[in-house]
């Protein structure tokens, strides 16, 4: 399994855009990125994924590097529901898929 | 509602215990998977099932075990129970092919 680095935790004013930054040197061809985001006490919730150009969804911008070595999670404007641990996840979709969380970003945002 | 159902919320049990979780998966979804959530710890994913079948294992305790039934709702099983099994279970659930997971809001299990 590919191998993830994450800022242990980020800090941002409302209404400004948050760059979330994530290290997967070790990934494959074949693994989407994908990035999940765990509000306090409920269970994670999807926000984007991609393999090899930027996406963009109504929750965020993923932006992927040509190298495909690291990705940015973009949060356009930050809101205070936006407070939450963000994890980014390479996953290989096979036989059996076993998706590790690190232990994430921790997203606090100041009003 | 993310449309995965996980009952019950909240489980308050004593050690040596046994206790069931219920994992109902979003209408559709073939695979269910389960996660292991501590105090302050990082998501442990336990174990892979996809139409009935186990795909994949995690750090799941030998005390632990799970099943997929034929109407694909998944259930965990944890017997034994240890003070440290305290945690936060999460069912997820996806569907062939799907590029994303959906979580349920999770049993909270508290061993006393």
């Amino acid at each position: 399994d590919a191998k993830t680095t994450q800022p242990n935790s980020m800090e941002s004013n409302e209404e400004e855009p948050v760059h979330l930054p994530c290290n997967h040197s070790t990934i494959s061809g074949t693994d989407y990125i994908h990035w999940y985001r765990q509000l306090p006490s409920q269970g994670p919730e999807y926000v984007i994924h991609g393999l090899t150009s930027n996406v963009n969804n109504r929750m965020a911008s993923l932006a992927i590097a040509e190298d495909r070595k690291s990705s940015t999670l973009i949060l356009h404007r930050a809101t205070l529901r936006d407070a939450a641990v963000y994890y980014c996840i390479p996953i290989r979709y096979n036989y059996g898929q076993n998706f590790v969380f690190g232990p994430g970003t921790r997203l606090s945002v100041l009003p | 509602d993310s449309g995965v159902t996980q009952t019950p919320k909240h489980l308050i049990t004593a050690t040596g215990q046994r206790v069931t979780l219920r994992c109902s998966p979003r209408s559709g979804d073939l695979s269910v998977y389960w996660y292991q959530q501590s105090l302050d710890q990082g998501l442990q994913f336990l174990i892979q099932y996809y139409n009935g079948e186990e795909r994949a294992k995690g750090n799941i305790l030998e005390r632990f075990s799970a099943q997929q039934f034929p109407d694909l709702h998944s259930e965990l099983n944890l017997s034994s129970l240890e003070l440290g099994d305290s945690a936060l279970y999460f069912c997820a659930s996806s569907a062939q092919g799907s590029y994303g997971y959906t979580f349920g809001s999770g049993t909270r299990l508290t061993v006393v």
